[in-house]
C-alpha cells in the first residue's frame, strides 16, 4: 500500500511569502505529526493531530505557523510571512495510534523548503 | 521529557555486529525506549522499541539494562545499507504521559558501515 506522501517535494519561496505544505497520511491512520529538520540536526516536533483536532501544538515556533486537518486525513502546514530561518525539511508522519502496540510512526519523504 | 545521550559517530565493518549505546538515566516508568534510523535524504524509519525486556525483530535486537538507564541497539550483521543516523528516543505510549505522541529526536549516532 501507499506510504505517507508529501507535496511538493521542493519549494522555493521568497522572504515574506505564504506557503502551504501538504501531507497525505497512510489510509486509516488516526494520528498525524509534523516535524521539521534543519541541516545536521535531528527532526524537531511541531504539531500532532489525533483525528481532526490538534492534540499537541507545543512545537509550533510562533503564530506564523499553523496546521489543519479538517477531515481527519490530509493535513496542511501553513507558514505565513516566511523567513530565511524557516528553511528546512518539513517531515510528516502518521501512525495507527491505538491500533498497534508499537505505535510506530511512518514518515514521508519530506518537503524541502528554501526561503530566499 | 527524558533525554537521551548517544555517541556522535561509530564505525562498523560489513558483516559484523553493530552495537549502538544510549543513555537515558532520567527515563520514567511509563516511558518506552524507541529506536529510529534515518538514511540520507529519507524520512526516519522505525526499528524497534521496548519497555524493560529485551526485544528482537527482523531488523535488530534491543538490550535494556535492568535499571532501564541505558540500552543498546544491536544490528547483528551490518550491511552497507545500514549506514544511517540512529536515534534513541524515550516516549510514553499512553495519553497523559508528558512525552506521549511526539518523538523527541536528539543528535543521534552516525553509523558508518564500511566494506
Amino acid at each position: 500500500g501507499a506510504g505517507v506522501s508529501q507535496t511538493p517535494s521542493n519549494k522555493v519561496t521568497e522572504k515574506g511569502k505564504y506557503v502551504e505544505l501538504r501531507c497525505d497520511p497512510i489510509s486509516g491512520h488516526t494520528a498525524l505529526y509534523w516535524y521539521r529538520q534543519s541541516l545536521g540536526q535531528g527532526p524537531e516536533f511541531l504539531i500532532y493531530f489525533q483525528g481532526t483536532g490538534a492534540a499537541d501544538d507545543s512545537g509550533l515556533p510562533n503564530d506564523r505557523f499553523f496546521a489543519v486537518r479538517p477531515e481527519g486525513s490530509v493535513s496542511t502546514l501553513k507558514i505565513q510571512r516566511t523567513e530565511r530561518g524557516d528553511s528546512a525539511v518539513y517531515l510528516c508522519a502518521s501512525s495507527p495510534q491505538g491500533q498497534s502496540s508499537s505505535d510506530e510512526q511512518f514518515f514521508g519523504p519530506g518537503t524541502r523548503l528554501t526561503v530566499l | 521529557d527524558a533525554k537521551t545521550t548517544q555517541p556522535p559517530s561509530m564505525d562498523c565493518a560489513e558483516g559484523r555486529a553493530a552495537n549502538l549505546p544510549c543513555n537515558h538515566s532520567t527515563i520514567s516508568g511509563n516511558e518506552y525506549v524507541y529506536w529510529y534510523r534515518q538514511i540520507h535524504s529519507q524520512g526516519p524509519q522505525y526499528i524497534i522499541h521496548g519497555l524493560k525486556n529485551n526485544e528482537t525483530n527482523e531488523m535488530a535486537s534491543l538490550i535494556i539494562t535492568e535499571d532501564r538507564k541505558s540500552s543498546t541497539l544491536i544490528l547483528p550483521h551490518a550491511t552497507l545499507r545500514d549506514t544511517a543516523v540512529y536515534y534513541c528516543i524515550v516516549r510514553a505510549t499512553y495519553a497523559g504521559g508528558t512525552s506521549y505522541g511526539k518523538l523527541t529526536f536528539g543528535q543521534g549516532t552516525i553509523l558508518t558501515v564500511h566494506p
